[in-house]
């Protein structure tokens, strides 16, 4: 079965260090890989996706993300955390349709 | 452009009641989604859309139905509400590979 997992229910990181949100993905074929976040009470946000090529992507706010092929992780970093990026990163794929991690709550702390 | 737009934003039912929910889209996208979040499971998709007049099961279909009469309206019915479907309820449309999110529906069956 197709499916993506993120390991970490919270992610804890003081402002100015850098962060690092984790994500594996099981699937069969080349995947697409993509990050959302979520902030409080509102629709998830695209952040940024993989579909080929160089393995590190960038996407909105300063994020960005490695593929991995052999490892299966496709981990979203940035290299200087701000109290805005708290929030709720969701992991997914594309099989035809999205499938979504259970999500990582991120907490940046002054 | 509004993007992607929901309503009602909150709803209490009683079990057994119905509702409708309605998504709405202004970017003129073919595709279109209906999801449920619940803590710690992610976003899980309940129909989606390919176009005006074609709907399709996701992955927890049950209980629930949708109609897509217009390019830009999605609805999604409650026949009969049961406590397992309090949730919040996401609307999305899609561009290529990116997914526009709504501001969600927060439901509560009592």
């Amino acid at each position: 079965a197709q499916s993506v997992a993120q390991p970490e229910d919270q992610v804890n990181v003081a402002e100015g260090n850098p962060l690092t949100v984790k994500c594996t993905y099981s699937v069969s074929g080349n995947p697409y890989l993509f990050w959302y976040v979520q902030y409080p009470n509102r629709g998830l946000q695209f952040l940024l996706k993989y579909i080929t090529g160089d393995n590190l992507v960038k996407g909105s706010y300063g994020f960005e993300a490695e593929f991995n092929k052999s490892q299966t992780s496709f981990h979203l970093k940035k290299p200087s955390a701000l109290v805005s990026d708290s929030a709720l990163y969701f992991c997914a794929v594309e099989t035809g349709k999205l499938i979504f991690g259970q999500g990582t709550t991120l907490q940046v702390k002054p | 452009n509004a993007g992607v737009t929901q309503t009602p934003k909150f709803r209490v039912l009683k079990t057994g009641q119905s509702m409708t929910l309605l998504c709405a889209q202004d970017m003129n996208h073919e595709y279109m989604y209906w999801y449920r979040q619940d803590p710690g499971m992610g976003l899980r998709l309940i129909h989606y859309s390919v176009g005006e007049g074609t709907t399709a099961k996701g992955e927890v279909p049950d209980g629930y139905n949708v109609s897509r009469l217009k390019k830009q309206n999605f609805l999604l019915g409650l026949e009969s509400a049961a406590p397992s479907q309090t949730s919040v309820y996401f609307c999305a449309s899609q561009r290529g590979y990116e997914q526009y999110f709504g501001p969600g529906t927060r439901l509560t069956v009592t």
